[in-house]
């Protein structure tokens, strides 16, 4: 139990053009969310928090008009990176509340974003 | 906020031998820590976690002990293989349920076969 998938694994794309990243817990209803973006050989650094039916909640320095997230339902979560640049490029994670365990979050593998 | 240390950032250990990774944390309200194990590419996975009303737990040749009194926490592998070979990460996290949880640094522990 407690899967989270996401979607796609690796995407590739132009400067200038937007990427959606989605989220989902497959056999758990998360009302919780969070993203995370990591560079290589670092840590996770949490960019917000998503909350079902509620406006994301975004950590200092991460641009929310950049970084759109949507929490449309208990199972998923979207991130689009708008306006993509190269600096943008890096490994975007997102993670769920177990449903069981307010505390519990589990991962999903992630996806790399190459902005070329 | 929450500030966590994790020590060593790397560390090599004969396959068959234990290892033991060590986290600080600053904020004496924190009462969840888990552990995650990240392999190369994929993301983080939960190993084992403790709550602040126990003082240790373990599952099979994994062990997490917690002092709250000195506010720290560690994680101990035990007849390390192969495939233990990753990065660990130990993160903390305050009570009110699915508050955000704040990561060490990461352990790039190696098994040496």
């Amino acid at each position: 139990g407690a899967v989270v998938s996401q979607h796609p694994s690796r995407v590739i794309c132009k400067s200038g053009t937007s990427v959606k990243i989605e989220c989902r817990s497959l056999d758990f209803q998360a009302t919780t969310m969070f993203w995370y973006r990591q560079f290589p050989k670092q840590s996770l650094m949490l960019m917000a928090t998503s909350n079902e039916g509620s406006k994301a909640t975004y950590e200092q320095g991460v641009e929310k008009d950049k970084f759109l997230i949507n929490h449309a339902s208990l199972t998923l979560s979207t991130l689009t990176v708008t306006s993509a640049h190269p600096e943008d490029s890096s490994f975007y994670i997102c993670s769920a509340g177990s449903g069981t365990s307010t505390d519990t979050q589990y991962f999903g593998p992630g996806t790399r974003l190459t902005v070329l | 906020g929450e500030n966590v240390e994790q020590h060593p950032s790397t560390l090599s250990v004969q396959e068959g031998d234990s290892a033991v990774i060590k986290c600080t944390y600053s904020d004496s309200a924190s009462n969840y820590f888990p552990w995650y194990k990240q392999e190369l590419g994929k993301g983080p996975q939960l190993i084992i976690d403790i709550r602040s009303n126990v003082g240790e737990k373990k599952d099979q040749r994994i062990a997490v002990t917690l002092n709250k009194t000195a506010k720290h926490f560690s994680l101990h592998i035990t007849e390390t293989q192969p495939e233990d070979s990753a990065v660990y990460f130990c993160a903390a996290s305050p009570p009110s349920g699915n508050e955000k949880l704040t990561f060490g640094t990461g352990t790039r522990l190696t098994i040496i076969p």
